[in-house]
């Protein structure tokens, strides 16, 4: 049954400590994504990968970071620096062609305070 | 800069009836629009695209239309079940790249 793990669904931290959001996709897909939603801002993107080893900065990536060690993983690092942390967190993966449609994950909501 | 906006926050409409769900885009090179539909504690999930190519595209009760002229896409919804009660976002991308840009959705619930 292929899909995409996002895990914890909650998780909850201090002020000033970094946290590691998981991902992982059996789809076989080759572009993995992380948006973010907050109320009434719809979902924005913070990083992507297309590949293996290379990614590149959406339009919220300040205080986050990624890597891309792995095809099936890609996760999603919420630094201290990020000024407003807690939101609900998306993963998201496709084949990378121009029409290939996002399949997300079921979300981590993060919480800290 | 909002580029992507859906201007109903909220929607209601009676079972069997007709479900329209707007979206207006200010960015004149987006060329692919797609619609996802969300339910609480979930992600979204793909309902169906256009290409800018096409002013209609269907799938069973799903119509999404768009107008290029008007940068103005929607989505029909028909007959409207309850279990259509969820949160529907419009997307669109631009010149063969992968970041989509959505909109900030469009809370719809399906009264009996």
């Amino acid at each position: 049954d292929g899909g995409i793990t996002q895990s914890p669904k909650y998780l909850f931290r201090k002020e000033g400590q970094n946290v590691t959001l998981s991902c992982e996709q059996n789809l076989n897909h080759d572009a993995m994504y992380w948006y973010r939603q907050d109320p009434g801002q719809g979902l924005r993107l913070i990083y992507y990968s297309q590949i293996v080893n290379d990614f590149q900065k959406g339009d919220i990536a300040e205080g986050y970071s990624v890597s891309r060690e792995k095809k099936e993983s890609f996760p999603l690092t919420v630094t201290s620096a990020q000024k407003n942390p807690t939101a609900f967190y998306l993963c998201a993966s496709n084949m990378g062609g121009y029409n290939s449609p996002l399949h997300f994950g079921n979300g981590t909501r993060l919480t800290v305070t | 800069d909002q580029q992507v906006k859906q201007n109903s926050p909220s929607l209601s409409v009676q079972e069997g009836r007709i479900s329209i769900l707007n979206c207006d885009y200010t960015n004149s090179m987006f060329d692919y629009f797609l619609w996802y539909k969300k339910y609480p504690a979930e992600g979204p999930t793909f309902l169906i695209s256009i290409s800018s190519i096409k002013d209609k595209n269907e799938d069973g009760r799903f119509t999404v239309f768009l107008n290029k002229s008007a940068k103005h896409l929607s989505l029909h919804i028909v007959p409207s079940q309850p279990g259509d009660s969820a949160v529907y976002f419009c997307a669109a991308k631009a010149g063969g790249g992968n970041k989509l840009t959505f909109g900030t959705g469009t809370q719809l619930k399906v009264e009996l």
